[in-house]
């Protein structure tokens, strides 16, 4: 089954402790992307990977890293979580065309609710 | 630069009735759109897809929607709402680009009465 997976999907941690979302597709998906979901914000984009070892600033990076190692692989981490980085993350990757790799057509994971006291 | 407006935060309707969530959009290049749902505790999912071929747009579940390139909407219907139905959906503009920058529009929560 076609599917993006997300781990882990609730997490409670402190102020300063670092943490790490992991993202895993099985759809071969040149392009990944980060998102964050706050209440009446819609969705946005924290970081977006082109493919292996390509990375790049979404709207919102700022206290954020991601790293793209494998193809299938593409986690946030957070070095020194902060109390206004509590939300709720998506992982996302998208259909490809020959002319684009971001077609716009993305599949998401189940989301990731994080709290930083 | 694209954007999206959803007009609606927040739409109400009895089950049976017609739903209409309406979506503006803006983009320097000739966009791609995309209605994607939100149920409950759930990832998101898409709905339909608009790329520039017809203008009137099939998804899942019944759920339809119409480009109008002079009005610059892209508004998502349905003739008959379920009970299944109430949840939330994010209207999406994409670039034309090979990144293909995704714009979000705010949402708009739809409750379906008994």
């Amino acid at each position: 089954e076609a599917q993006v997976t997300q781990n882990p999907r609730y997490l409670i941690t402190v102020t300063g402790k670092k943490l790490t979302v992991t993202c895993s597709q099985n759809m071969n998906h040149e392009y990944m992307s980060w998102y964050r979901q706050d209440p009446g914000l819609g969705l946005r984009q924290i970081y977006y990977s082109m493919n292996v070892e390509v990375t790049d600033k979404g709207d919102v990076p700022e206290g954020y890293k991601v790293s793209r190692k494998e193809k299938r692989n593409f986690p946030l981490i957070l070095e020194s979580p902060s109390p206004n980085q509590t939300s709720l993350y998506f992982c996302a990757s998208s259909l490809s065309t020959h002319r684009r790799l971001n077609t716009g057509e993305l599949f998401f994971g189940e989301g990731s609710r994080l709290t930083v006291l | 630069a694209q954007s999206v407006t959803q007009l609606d935060s927040h739409v109400s309707v009895s089950e049976g009735t017609p739903v209409l969530l309406r979506c503006n959009y803006s983009s320097s290049y000739s966009p791609s759109l995309f209605w994607y749902v939100q149920h409950p505790n759930k990832g998101l999912q898409l709905l339909l897809k608009y790329t520039s071929a017809a203008t009137l747009v099939k998804g899942i579940n019944g759920f339809e929607a119409e480009f109008k390139k002079s009005e610059t909407s892209f508004h998502l219907t349905k003739p008959s709402a379920h009970m299944s139905d109430a949840a939330e959906y994010f209207c999406v503009v994409s670039e034309d680009t090979n990144a293909g920058k995704s714009t979000f529009g705010d949402g708009t929560t739809l409750t379906v009465k008994p």
